[in-house]
């Protein structure tokens, strides 16, 4: 119930394209949502991050779309750079759990020019 | 945003031999760090919680005699390796939340690559 599924595990999209990447989770009491971005030999940086009253976030070219409902929540990418190309990680966070992130598997996403 | 650095930022040391990696947090104060360890292509796996001030929270199955974690201040957390192996290669990461509630904002360092001959 602490998992948090993330698909696919890898990603080729063309450049100018939508990146779109999913999460789903099965415990409720998660309220915080964010995507961290990874390029090799780094570590995360926190890209967006939503909580469950709303429904969508968007930062410029990048965009969460929350489902409380379904449990599910995806990471739109807008007119895909190749500079976006970097591992990709979802997580899930409980306010009071003393910060501690539940993380997805990663997506690894190729933009190719 | 906050600002968290590690060093150092690659290592590379003999079995046997302790390591030692600080976690720094350079703009704000941080009760709490978190250490990951992350193989290649692999998610983050959390190894253990640094709490300022006491005694540290280990993951099941992470060892606590051999990953000796000193929470001394809000602003730094070391992570010692101690009798370092070729299984202990690998990549290390630490972060720490800011202190704001509703941002829940954790931030990451830059990662140590600790490679163990």
């Amino acid at each position: 119930q602490q998992q948090v599924k993330q698909s696919p595990q890898s990603l080729i999209v063309q450049k100018g394209g939508i990146s779109i990447i999913n999460c789903a989770y099965e415990n409720t009491a998660f309220d915080y949502f964010p995507w961290y971005q990874q390029f090799p030999g780094k570590g995360p940086a926190l890209l967006i991050a939503i909580r469950p009253d709303v429904s969508e976030k968007k930062e410029g070219r990048f965009t969460i779309s929350f489902n409380k409902s379904a449990k599910q929540f995806s990471l739109h990418i807008m007119d895909s750079q190749p500079g976006d190309s970097a591992t990709y990680f979802c997580a899930a966070s409980i306010s009071d759990s003393n910060y501690q992130l539940i993380w997805g598997a990663g997506t690894k996403l190729i933009i190719k020019p | 945003g906050a600002v968290v650095s590690q060093h150092p930022s690659w290592v590379i040391c003999k079995s046997g031999t302790s390591v030692k990696i600080e976690c720094r947090s350079l703009d704000f104060q941080a009760t709490t760090m978190f250490w990951y360890r992350q193989f290649p292509k692999q998610s983050l796996m959390l190894m253990a919680t640094s709490n300022e001030g006491s005694k540290a929270t280990y993951e099941q199955g992470v060892e606590k005699d051999k990953f000796l974690i000193n929470h001394a201040s809000l602003t730094l957390s070391t992570l010692t390796v101690t009798s370092a192996h070729p299984e202990d290669s690998s990549f290390y990461i630490c972060s720490a939340p800011t202190l704001n509630p509703r941002t829940d904002t954790q931030y990451f360092g830059p990662g140590t690559r600790l490679t163990v001959l």
